[in-house]
């Protein structure tokens, strides 16, 4: 089976774009969850999508969006970029939700912000 | 809320020496506790998990994990590092809806 995809894999903006991260998620695994990893923060949850609907939601400013597609695919997007938003974003599948569901990454977007 | 705290944020060992990685976490209700691997500009990858039962988990690469719920540690141990473990090494406990990570060792690798 193939992993988890996330594309771009590398990406630099400017402070106040926005931006749009993809994941696919790895066949037959319908729960998709993000994380954003920085050097002083580590890893952090961010929102957890199933069957189309956001389960639970990190605390991060609603600057920071996403939504899953009917094919379990998901997208998150970050409006007003800020410089502290520079991080690598994770997306892991799993084929169902909750925590206790072992979650499978994906390399991961690189995200620069200038 | 759960939490995790991994012991030293560098450890250093010599190639067919010892690994241990220590990881203890907070947890209000009986744990679900993982260790992921994360090699350089790659995303997580699972190396062992502990739901119930057993308490000493094997995972890939050689690497196990004991669980001790009066210590409430998870503590990642290997007998005989090799070059190739050189990664940043994440235990994590589960909480309702998502992972919550420590903040992770480098493993170096000495040859």
């Amino acid at each position: 089976k193939a992993g988890v995809t996330q594309t771009p894999r590398y990406l630099i903006k400017t402070r106040g774009q926005q931006v749009t991260l993809s994941c696919s998620p790895i066949s037959g695994h319908r729960s998709v969850s993000w994380y954003q990893q920085t050097p002083g923060q580590g890893l952090q949850f961010l929102f957890e999508y199933f069957s189309e609907t956001q389960r639970n939601k990190g605390n991060f400013p609603g600057r920071f969006s996403g939504r899953q597609f009917s094919n379990s695919r998901s997208e998150m997007n970050v409006s007003t970029l800020e410089l502290g938003d520079s991080a690598l974003y994770l997306c892991a599948s799993s084929p169902n939700p909750g925590g206790r569901e072992t979650q499978y990454f994906g390399p991961g977007t690189r995200l620069l912000v200038l | 809320a759960q939490s995790v705290t991994q012991l030293g944020s560098h450890v250093s060992v010599s190639e067919g020496a010892l690994v241990l990685l220590r990881c203890n976490y907070s947890s209000s209700v009986p744990p679900y506790l993982f260790w992921y691997v994360q090699y350089p500009n790659q995303g997580l990858q699972l190396l062992l998990k502990y739901t119930t039962g057993a308490t000493l988990v094997k995972g890939i690469n050689g690497f196990e994990a004991e669980f001790k719920k009066s210590e409430t540690s998870f503590h990642l141990t290997k007998p005989s590092a090799h070059m190739s473990d050189a990664a940043e090494y994440f235990c994590a406990v589960s909480e309702a809806q998502k992972l919550v990570f420590g903040q992770g060792t480098r493993l170096t690798i000495n040859p």
